[in-house]
């Protein structure tokens, strides 16, 4: 059964900080990886999708790399703003396109 | 723009009333869709993969009597609570995948509350 964490849990920086999240999972038979944004009471935004062979993704100031093998993705967030305060959610994708999700990282951008 | 439209967002209802919750795909068609459910402070837990004209497949622990899922059309899936209690009270969530590149997308969701 695939499990998902992710470090750290909760996240406070100024803005303009660069944020770096962590996310690792224990089954490495999976198909892609997504991240995803979720703000308080809201549903989920696709922020980036990597496929298993993939080894990053970027998207803006967003980077997610993929080291497949040892069950790792990090999300980079550049110059972080006010408006990137939510919770980020790592999800990997096994058969059937299943995924199961991380406990996520609360972030909080202090202006 | 949005991908998925799920209605209503929040409802609130009565123990033993049933509620049902829709799940439209708006960019595309979907031959399958998810339902998830998130309690508060906690990630989101697979309840159910919805395929369109079959019988949904549930995940362990949840009941399919109770968590009704039809998928009758490539644009629609309904999930129906039936015979509300308050520990379904809760955040539910569709979403559907992109069959060319495999990403899910997740719509609103809707929040239950049963009194």
């Amino acid at each position: 059964k695939q499990e998902v964490t992710q470090i750290p849990a909760a996240l406070s920086v100024p803005e303009g900080e660069n944020l770096v999240l962590n996310c690792s999972f224990t089954d490495s038979a999976i198909y892609n990886l997504q991240w995803f944004r979720q703000d308080p009471g809201k549903g989920l935004t696709s922020l980036l999708l990597i496929q298993s062979s993939q080894r990053e993704q970027t998207s803006g100031r967003l980077n997610a790399s993929l080291d497949k093998s040892s069950g790792r993705s990090t999300l980079y967030i550049a110059a972080s703003q006010p408006g990137d305060s939510a919770t980020y959610l790592c999800a990997p994708g096994g058969a059937g396109n299943k995924l199961t999700f991380g406990g996520g990282t609360r972030v909080l951008v202090k202006p | 723009g949005a991908v998925v439209s799920q209605h209503p967002s929040w409802v609130i209802c009565k123990s033993g009333t049933s509620v049902k919750i829709e799940c439209r795909s708006l960019d595309f068609q979907a031959t399958t869709m998810f339902w998830y459910r998130q309690f508060p402070k906690q990630s989101l837990m697979l309840m159910a993969t919805s395929n369109e004209g079959s019988k949904a497949t549930y995940e362990q622990g949840v009941e399919k009597d109770k968590f009704l899922i039809n998928h009758a059309s490539l644009t629609l899936s309904t999930l129906t609570v039936t015979s509300a209690h308050p520990e379904d009270s809760s955040f539910y969530i569709c979403s559907l995948r992109r069959e060319s590149t495999g990403e899910l997308f997740f719509g609103e969701g809707s929040r239950l509350t049963v009194l």
